[in-house]
């Protein structure tokens, strides 16, 4: 019964690493999403994905690359990360784009940039 | 971008107390609105998905209603308990093709026993 699930957990990086946050879900959703969530700020869009093969740029797409090369899994790459891309990290997943599913979120990836 | 504000940001009520949450949101271009439960170091979990005006859903204690001519949305939890403590996060959909939903802050509440 695992939903969706986010590796790693937990992560410290130094400015300008490089790391790529993975999500895979096992409910065969076609739409998927990466959030990042900062104090006082609601969930956030950063890029999200309609299906296998297709990506789109969010709210908050800057510094941020994604792929979603298999349905069931999207990843979230940080080229160069910068101490701005703090924060904790939340993949979601719905069976389809459609304004009457709810999304199914991840436990989250708690990230900080030194 | 749509702006979806939630009110109060947080609130502290004693066991069995009654409650209710503000979800404000821009009425054009309407689609749904999306309640979800999030506790402390777990995921946001769904709780409602809202599309019709005068919408009202009901889970156990927690209910919401929907005016979408206004841009509101409220949610109720009567006879609060401790496990009811949480943050309360309402999202507002702007495109019906993508899924894309727009967060408010939140309302975090703290039910003392």
């Amino acid at each position: 019964n695992a939903g969706v699930t986010q590796t790693p957990k937990f992560r410290v990086l130094k400015t300008g690493q490089s790391m790529t946050l993975l999500c895979a879900q096992d409910m065969n959703h076609e739409y998927m999403y990466w959030y990042r969530q900062d104090p006082g700020m609601g969930l956030r869009l950063i890029h999200y994905s309609v299906g296998e093969g297709t990506t789109a740029k969010g709210e908050v797409p800057d510094g941020y690359n994604v792929s979603r090369l298999k349905k069931q899994n999207f990843l979230l790459g940080l080229e160069s990360a910068a101490p701005s891309q703090t924060s904790v990290y939340f993949c979601a997943s719905s069976s389809t784009g459609g304004f009457r599913q709810p999304q199914h979120f991840g436990d989250g990836t708690r990230l900080s940039i030194l | 971008i749509l702006n979806v504000e939630q009110s109060p940001q947080s609130l502290h009520v004693q066991e069995g107390d009654s409650t209710n949450f503000t979800c404000s949101f821009p009425s054009s271009n309407f689609y749904a609105l999306h309640w979800y439960r999030w506790e402390t170091a777990k995921s946001p979990e769904a709780l409602f998905v809202m599309t019709l005006n005068g919408d009202e859903k009901k889970k156990g204690r927690i209910s919401a209603t929907l005016n979408t001519k206004e841009g509101y949305s409220y949610l109720y939890i009567k006879g609060s308990q401790p496990e009811d403590s949480a943050t309360y996060l309402c999202a507002s959909h702007g495109s019906s093709n993508t899924g894309k939903l727009i967060f408010g802050q939140g309302t975090t509440l703290q039910v003392k026993p």
